[in-house]
């Protein structure tokens, strides 16, 4: 039911800005699209959530384009402590026509000094 | 803040075992979800519920059944655990928007079955 494709893996120096896209062509029209970050032995816990054009919070941005088949996480700036794995999330519906959150395979950035 | 309490965070447990993974939400939340996360794999959803004692399977249910008799808790078990369930359980949960869901994670359970 995976419904996103990301790059598996991304490298990146400290003080760098980095991009993570995500795919996601049978995105819904009412579906909003929501990145996550995990670190090792923890839960993933939520960055940045939007529906169109552009988001920005305190730790990210967030570009997408208008067919929204797809979606770019930015990263400014990027420091060791951002090593982690990145996720983006779209809903789903399930057999039954209920909504599913399942999450794709995700991208290990890894920012080495 | 939301918390999600998962009630153990090491488990040890042996082949035939049945097992109870107990999460928590303090938020009032409509929905929750088990996950396992294995290396390589990402998040797989197991199960997902979204009212009491109503529930959905995910990806992967084969060997698992859950259990949602108060609105803020939601358990996962394992009727008989098998050592391809050694895994890292997540739970979540999310509130009431139909579309806009924001998942609040618990901070998991390493289980090994022996």
């Amino acid at each position: 039911l995976a419904k996103t494709t990301q790059p598996i893996s991304m490298d990146s120096y400290e003080g760098q800005e980095v991009n993570i896209t995500c795919s996601h062509n049978n995105i819904a029209t009412n579906d909003y699209i929501t990145w996550y970050q995990q670190f090792p032995s923890q839960g993933p816990r939520f960055i940045i959530q939007g529906y169109k054009t552009k988001v920005t919070n305190e730790v990210a941005s967030l570009f997408i384009p208008a067919d929204r088949k797809s979606s770019t996480l930015s990263l400014p700036r990027v420091s060791l402590s951002d090593t982690a794995v990145y996720y983006c999330l779209v809903g789903d519906i399930s057999n039954t026509g209920r909504r599913a959150l399942t999450f794709g395979s995700g991208t290990r950035l890894q920012v080495q000094p | 803040d939301v918390k999600v309490t998962q009630s153990s965070r090491y488990l040890v447990k042996r082949t035939g075992e049945k097992v109870f993974l107990e999460c928590v939400q303090d938020m009032d939340h409509e929905n929750m979800f088990w996950y396992r996360q294995d290396p390589g794999l990402g998040l797989r959803l197991i199960y997902f519920s979204y009212d009491v004692k109503m529930k959905e399977k995910g990806d992967i249910p084969e060997g698992y059944s859950v259990s949602r008799e108060k609105k803020e808790r939601f358990s996962l078990i394992l009727e008989s655990a098998s050592t391809n369930q050694t895994s890292m359980y997540l739970c979540a949960s999310s509130g009431n928007s139909a579309t806009n869901e924001k998942l609040f994670f618990g901070s998991g359970t390493q289980l090994s079955v022996l």
